[in-house]
């Protein structure tokens, strides 16, 4: 079964600091992995995507993620986080393989604070 | 590009009414939409995926005539909260799956219902 896995409800960091937000996944064929962020009352905001080439993949403000395969990973980083980027964040998986089935299977979210 | 127009933002009914809400792509054609229901510091919960010119499919647990989800066109989908009551309320967010000249998913910026 497809699935995905937040282990963290909840991280906390301090402003400056580097943070992690951690995501696995399970999937039967090549996964195809995202990572969104969603403000409170807003829609969701694309941050990155792993779909084939280099393991590290950089995107929107500063982040960047790592596809792992041997550890079926996808952790989102940051080398200095922002007040700002306190913010709920989804990690969301597509089976490559799966054809016209364009499903996202989405993590349960970690919410993410930075203190200053 | 791409841009998902998702309207209203937010909408107080009371119980018995219905409420639409609407998505448009304004940039590109949406064959298809996801809907999703969010509730309060949660997952995103697919409930349904609207196919232009055919019925939508509706995951498992969703009513279908509580919810019903019409794709009229290749700009616009539709989810219409029938007689609707409290337990109803939550946050509900379009999708559009990735398409020629985007390989993103792209969100609507999610409508607040609330049944008083």
């Amino acid at each position: 079964a497809q699935s995905v896995a937040q282990p963290e409800d909840q991280v906390n960091v301090a402003e400056g600091n580097p943070l992690t937000v951690k995501c696995t996944y399970s999937v039967s064929g090549n996964p195809y992995l995202f990572w969104y962020v969603q403000y409170p009352n807003r829609g969701l905001q694309f941050l990155l995507k792993y779909i084939t080439g280099d393991n590290l993949v950089k995107g929107s403000y500063g982040f960047e993620a790592e596809f792992n395969k041997s550890q079926t990973s996808f952790h989102l980083k940051k080398p200095s986080a922002l007040v700002s980027d306190s913010a709920l964040y989804f990690c969301a998986v597509r089976d490559g393989n799966a054809g016209n089935n364009r499903k996202l299977i989405w993590g349960l979210g970690t919410s993410l604070a930075v203190n200053p | 590009g791409a841009v998902v127009s998702q309207h209203p933002s937010w909408v107080i009914c009371k119980s018995g009414t219905s409420v639409k809400i609407e998505c448009r792509s304004l940039d590109f054609q949406a064959t298809t939409m996801f809907w999703y229901r969010q509730f309060p510091k949660q997952s995103l919960m697919l409930m349904a995926t609207s196919n232009e010119g055919s019925k939508a499919t509706y995951e498992q647990g969703v009513e279908k005539d509580k919810f019903l989800i019409n794709h009229a066109s290749l700009t616009l989908s539709t989810l219409t909260v029938t007689s609707a009551h409290p337990e109803d309320s939550s946050f509900y967010i379009c999708s559009a799956p990735p398409h020629r000249g985007y390989n993103g998913y792209t969100f609507g910026s999610g409508t607040r219902l609330t049944v008083v």
